[in-house]
């Protein structure tokens, strides 16, 4: 069975400052891995999503993930942190059968000016 | 394009009482169909999911029901509220392709009383 395990659950950046979020995940076959954005009393936003090719994922609001089967790790990164980013977000992982998606329990993004 | 309406946005209701949530999708056929709880802390739990009409899986057993009256209808129920049935529930859908991701609505914050 697939899961998801997001490190930390609130990470605290300045603006203009890398962000990092990281995810792992357990498959015992290839993965398909997505990460959400959600803003307050609002549903979940596709950020990016890996299936098969290259491993280096870009996304909206100039956010990127990297897939790394040997650490098992999806983390999310963006060079500079902007206002706007502040929100919560989730990583997710999928089977092939795609019957459904199972979640981490989200991080949430603090961006200080 | 594919649209997903879910309503209503807001509710309180008191124990005891019935529940009718309902997403609807256009734009799109046979989708797959997702019900989704959000707890403050505990990320996203998947309760129902759908493949076609009819068809309905549970995840989690509880006093809730989910049915797939119509190919692009999802109804969340309950016969009688509880306190924890409180949370914001999230209607999603996709294509059945497993690398498609979730489209999600904009939730409704269910306050039980």
């Amino acid at each position: 069975a697939q899961s998801v395990t997001q490190l930390g659950s609130h990470v605290s950046v300045s603006e203009g400052a890398l962000v990092l979020l990281r995810c792992n995940y357990s498959s015992s076959v290839p993965p398909y891995l997505f990460w959400y954005v959600q803003y307050p009393n609002q549903g979940l936003q596709l950020l990016l999503k890996y299936t098969t090719g290259a491993t280096l994922v870009k996304g909206i609001n100039g956010f990127e993930a990297e897939f790394k089967k040997s650490e098992t790790s999806f983390h999310l990164t963006k060079p500079s942190a902007h206002m706007s980013d502040a929100a919560e977000y989730f990583c997710a992982v999928s089977d092939q059968a795609g019957t459904a998606l199972i979640f981490g329990k989200g991080t949430t993004l603090s961006v200080s000016s | 394009s594919q649209t997903i309406h879910q309503w209503p946005a807001t509710l309180v209701q008191p124990v005891g009482s019935p529940l009718s949530l309902e997403c609807t999708v256009e734009g799109t056929s046979n989708p797959n169909l997702y019900w989704y709880r959000q707890a403050a802390g505990r990320g996203l739990q998947l309760l129902f999911y759908s493949v076609g009409i009819g068809q309905i899986s549970s995840e989690v057993p509880q006093n809730l029901s989910a049915s797939r009256p119509q190919d692009r209808q999802f109804i969340l129920s309950s016969k009688k509220l509880l306190l924890s049935d409180s949370g914001f529930y999230l209607c999603a859908w996709s294509a059945i392709t497993g690398d498609s991701p979730l489209h999600f609505g904009n939730g409704t914050r269910l306050t039980v009383t």
